[in-house]
């Protein structure tokens, strides 16, 4: 079955670049969610979207931003990257965010590594 | 707020014994509870999940969990453990809006 693609896997970037991560949700999923995870840390949600419009944003600092396309896949957009954006990057998708028990898949995440 | 909470960052096991994960969960309405399991440098991977039918719910690879809302817990268990279950558990709660609130995770090293 088809899971959450998300790219790149692997990513170096100096301080004060832009990033941009991808995410390809499970097909008719309608939601996605962004979630950071720091070393050692519990994944952060950062934003979410239903239905290509932004359905509820956390911790996300002003510096990101986020979108999802017309194909229900989405990107997050990084600048002025600093040595703590470092992180496991996860996106999630699932259908219908309203049903609380449908089950929120992840996908394998991007690691984000700022020098 | 809902929330959850995972007692023991690091549980440490050996190799058939009982696996025990604690979860308690904060939450003002009927929770929708999940854990995930993560290996290392992996993605997060569902193992089961609370929806309010049975209170007990069986997950893959071995693992249950019961609701006990008269405790609100949910903890994770398995009756044996595996050295291929050693890895990073974490409980979450789905909040209004859809989105997951995850507890600070437990490692769980299996001696053999």
């Amino acid at each position: 079955a088809a899971g959450v693609i998300q790219s790149p896997r692997h990513l170096i970037k100096e301080k004060r670049e832009t990033a941009t991560l991808k995410c390809y949700p499970i097909p008719r999923h309608d939601t996605v969610y962004w979630y950071q995870q720091g070393p050692g840390q519990d994944p952060q949600f950062l934003i979410s979207f239903y239905e290509k419009m932004q359905s509820d944003k956390g911790s996300i600092p002003d510096r990101f931003s986020a979108q999802q396309f017309s194909d229900y896949h989405s990107e997050l957009n990084m600048s002025s990257l600093e040595l703590g954006d470092s992180a496991l990057y996860f996106c999630a998708s699932t259908t219908s965010s309203r049903d609380r028990g449908n089950t929120i898949y992840f996908g394998e995440g991007s690691w984000l590594t700022v020098v | 707020a809902q929330s959850v909470t995972q007692l023991g960052s690091h549980v440490s096991v050996s190799e058939g014994a009982l696996v025990l994960l604690r979860c308690n969960y904060s939450s003002s309405v009927p929770p929708y509870l999940f854990w995930y399991v993560q290996y290392p440098n992996q993605g997060l991977q569902l193992l089961l999940k609370y929806t309010s039918a049975a209170t007990l719910v069986k997950g893959i690879n071995g693992f249950e969990a019961e609701f006990k809302k008269s405790e609100t817990s949910f903890h994770l268990t398995k009756p044996s453990a595996h050295m291929s279950d050693a890895a990073e558990y974490f409980c979450a709660v789905r909040v209004r809006g859809g989105k997951l609130i995850f507890g600070q995770g437990t490692e769980l090293s299996v001696k053999p």
